[in-house]
């Protein structure tokens, strides 16, 4: 199967300080790309959808200005968590999908993000 | 709005039983439908696809059937091992057009014993 890498795996940072996420997929072109947000002993949240050359389109709730998201090639898109406060510390993880895997999403490893 | 429930929430087993994880979702218009594992603090690992148009899929002791007019989708494990020990996630993709968005179920958490 694809091969999506996402980094780092965990990060800890202090309250207000910017933290970026790299989702790269490695043997295929993902015209778009997904990004989740995962709360303990919750499910996995949409969060947005980015298509590579155009903005990203977010779910209801969440702040396009504090998670920001590029997608400038087919094979990485970054989310960026601006001014990070505690209550962003959460598990992120990116799936990504198109060309030649446009049925089947494959994801990332995960971010796990602990803002002190 | 499309909803997915998984029952149970967990499970444990001894080790060598069948088990069977269940999913349900409320919108039947789906283009798919699939199993995920997910160890703890990791990724997701795909285990399963079903296409809207199919009834099953087998991978190995994993058997997966999907009832496209009930909303109802099972996950058959055989011969459980304990490194089966991991949360199952369903997760189904709409069919309203474009990019179809994907929403998941909380997960089975299954706990296998040796």
């Amino acid at each position: 199967g694809a091969v999506v890498s996402q980094h780092p795996s965990w990060v800890i940072c202090k309250s207000g300080t910017s933290v970026k996420i790299e989702c790269r997929s490695l043997d295929f072109q993902a015209t778009t790309m997904f990004w989740y947000r995962q709360f303990p002993k919750q499910s996995l949240m949409l969060m947005a959808t980015s298509n590579e050359g155009s903005k990203a389109t977010y779910e209801q709730g969440v702040e396009k200005d504090k998670f920001l998201i590029n997608h400038a090639s087919l094979t990485l898109s970054t989310l960026t968590v601006t001014s990070a406060h505690p209550e962003d510390s959460s598990f992120y993880i990116c799936s990504a999908g198109g060309g030649t895997y446009n049925e089947k999403l494959f994801f990332g490893s995960g971010t796990q993000l602990s803002v002190l | 709005k499309q909803e997915v429930t998984q029952i149970p929430a967990a499970l444990s087993v001894p080790e060598g039983e069948n088990l069977v994880l269940n999913c349900s979702f409320t919108d039947s218009a789906i283009y798919n439908l699939q199993w995920f594992r997910q160890d703890p603090g990791k990724g997701l690992t795909s285990l399963l696809l079903i296409q809207s148009s199919q009834r099953e899929q087998t991978s190995g002791r994993l058997n997966a059937s999907l009832d496209k007019s009930s909303g109802r989708s099972t996950l058959y494990i055989a011969a459980s091992q304990p490194g089966d020990s991991a949360t199952y996630l369903c997760a189904v993709r709409g069919d309203s057009g474009g990019y179809q968005k994907v929403t998941f179920g909380i997960g089975t958490k299954l706990q296998v014993i040796p």
